[in-house]
This record gives structure tokens, sequence and C-alpha cells, in this order.
């Protein structure tokens, strides 16, 4: 069975940094591109990175592009989202999500995990 | 970055009424249209990929059609279970962008 158990949100002052986790199981994590999607309170999905199995490719959405800097381990079958000079408006719940690359696309999830709340706020 | 706008907002219906939702997307975007389901408080489940493909496992009340810019989403007989948003997606272009949302609700 597939799972992605992400770890690290919590309540963080304007400006901060927050660390976010993501473990994997029940698939092959180095072969599958993963990605980080938001939800901002009682809003809609917003689409926040992606990164390769390999590593070598690596997209950001403007909103978070030169703070955010998503990485992985595959040796340890974890995602990671480093956030630095976070905002207000980062807070939401942020989903791990395990992407299809259908077409050698990004965009297709098929896999989603729990969710970390991620609170900006002083 | 392409703009997906999706309608109505909200709609009320009853067990086994037909539920129709649109999207609309701002360019052409071929068929890498993605629908999803998210129940309260859970995370995103993909219905429908590539515009009209039916996910596995996902029953076959749910259907999606269209191609371009316009797309439709379909529930064939509503089911109280599937009380939820809606959610359209595109994936051609980077960033992959959601619609809006359309909450389905009892009537």
């Amino acid at each position: 069975e597939v799972q992605l158990l992400e770890s690290g949100g919590g309540l963080v002052q304007p400006g901060g940094s927050l660390r976010l986790s993501c473990a994997a199981s029940g698939f092959t994590f180095s072969s599958s591109a993963m990605s980080w999607v938001r939800q901002a309170p009682g809003k809609g999905l917003e689409w926040v990175s992606v990164l390769s199995g390999s590593g070598g490719n690596i997209y950001y959405a403007g909103s978070v592009k030169g703070r955010f800097t998503i990485s992985r381990d595959n040796s340890k079958n974890t995602l990671y989202l480093q956030m630095n000079s976070l905002r207000a408006e980062d807070t939401a719940v942020y989903y791990c999500a395990k992407d299809l690359l259908r077409w050698q696309k990004y965009g297709v999830v098929d896999c989603w995990g729990q969710g970390t709340l991620v609170t900006v706020s002083s | 970055d392409i703009q997906m706008t999706q309608s109505p907002s909200s709609l009320s219906a009853s067990v086994g009424d037909r539920v129709t939702i649109t999207c609309q997307a701002s360019q052409d975007i071929n068929n890498y249209l993605n629908w999803y389901q998210q129940k309260p408080g859970k995370a995103p489940k993909l219905l429908i990929y590539d515009a009209s493909n039916l996910e596995t496992g996902v029953p076959s009340r749910f259907s999606g059609s269209g191609s371009g810019t316009d797309f439709t989403f379909t529930i064939s007989s509503l089911q109280p279970e599937d009380i939820a948003t809606y959610y359209c997606q595109q994936y051609d272009n980077l960033p992959p962008t959601f619609g809006g949302g359309t909450k389905v609700e009892f009537k």
C-alpha cells in the first residue's frame, strides 16, 4: 500500500523558517516524481513544487520561488520542503504528493499524504 | 500561468440527481485535464485523468468529457458519499493549476 506521511508543520513567526518532511512507503520512491501541494484554510488547492525521481528536475510556483527548496533523500525514501522567509499567506495545509509523470508531464497526482498544517503568525 | 475557471462554485442536489460541473481553461490544454474529489478534512483523490479516463477503482457514475479549453465533469446519479468539493486541474503547462472548486451539497 502506498503511504505518504508528512511531518514538521507548526506555528512560525513571519520571516521564520520551517522544514517539512514526507516519509514514503509502498512504491519505488527513487523512480517517482514527488510534489508539494498546499491549501490555505477554506481555500482551493495550489501546487507548490515538484522534484523528479533523480532530483535532476525541479520546478517551483512563482509564489514560493527563491524562498522554498524541495529536496529528497532516496536512501531514506523521504521528501523535504525547506521553507524560508515565511509570510502569513504561506499559512496552509501542505500535502506531499506522488506524481505519475504521465506523458512525461508533471501534475497528475495519484497519491496524497494526510497533510501537515503550517501557520505563519506573530 | 493557465487560469482554470470552474462553475458553479457550489450546488445543491438530491440523491439520484445528475450533477454537472464545467471547467474552462484560459488556453488550449489539449486533454491534459484531471478531476479530483476532496471530502472535508481529507486529502484530494484523483477521479479522472486526461479529461475522460476513470482512475482505477472509481465508480462508473463519475465521468468526464471535453477537449481544448472546455471540459465537463458529471455524476450520473448522486450518492450520499459523493458530498465533497471537486476540482479540475490542468497539467499541460507548468505550474499545474487548479480550478476554484465546486462544493456539492445535498438539497
